[in-house]
């Protein structure tokens, strides 16, 4: 069965670097797009990054352009997000999602993330 | 950037019907998904592709599409379905876009 398992949250202060990571089972990245989406306190879902399932592709949110980065490594079948340059806004739970076509059809539990100083 | 716009809140009583929609300029290019997420979990897809009901979703929820509007009905509306709605589509420049949620409370 498929399931998505997000590590690397925790606190930060502005400024800082995180990296997230993502371990997929029940299914190889390789076949799949995969998205990184964030959900501040209280607020709504905010999709952060994107990478095609062949890796070819990556895209990001106005937001995180040029200070997040999204990875994988297919021989440990993981996803990660590599975040740089930390602001309070940034303060989320994060979600690892697998892409089906042009929805999100599995969800991970999410790890939260609090940028403060 | 592109929007999706939702309305804030809805409220019904049990038994009866809620709709929800969501207004985009490129919705009739593009479909869109809509998502149930109650507190503290991961949110779950309820419609694809506009109408479309994946398996395990009661039958109740439906969807339509209209223009530039598209349209989250759920019919007989049950206290387990207070929840936030999300609606997602994408432009040509970003693969996802969600709405900003409405907040579904059974009186």
């Amino acid at each position: 069965q498929v399931q998505l398992v997000e590590s690397g949250g925790g606190v930060v202060q502005p400024g800082g670097s995180l990296r997230l990571s993502c371990a997929a089972s029940g299914f190889t990245l390789r076949n799949y797009d995969m998205h990184w989406v964030r959900q501040a306190p209280g607020k709504g879902l905010d999709w952060v990054a994107f990478i095609r399932y062949d890796g070819s592709n990556k895209y990001y949110g106005d937001s995180v352009k040029g200070r997040f980065a999204i990875s994988r490594d297919i021989s440990k079948n993981t996803l990660y997000l590599q975040m740089n340059s930390l602001r309070p806004e940034d303060t989320a739970v994060y979600y690892c999602v697998r892409g089906e076509h042009d929805y999100g059809d599995s969800w991970g539990q999410g790890t939260l993330v609090s940028v403060s100083s | 950037s592109y929007e999706l716009t939702q309305p804030p809140s809805v409220s019904v009583s049990p038994g009866q019907t809620a709709r929800i929609t969501c207004s985009g300029d490129a919705l009739p290019k593009q479909y869109t998904y809509w998502y149930q997420q109650k507190p503290d979990q991961a949110p779950v897809l309820v419609i694809h592709k506009d109408v479309e009901r994946p398996s395990g979703i009661p039958e109740r929820f439906s969807g339509s599409s209209s223009g530039t509007t598209v349209t989250l009905t759920i019919s007989g509306v049950q206290a387990e379905d207070e929840a936030d709605y999300y609606c997602q589509s994408a432009d040509n420049n970003t693969p996802w876009v969600f709405g900003g949620g409405t907040k579904l409370t059974v009186l």
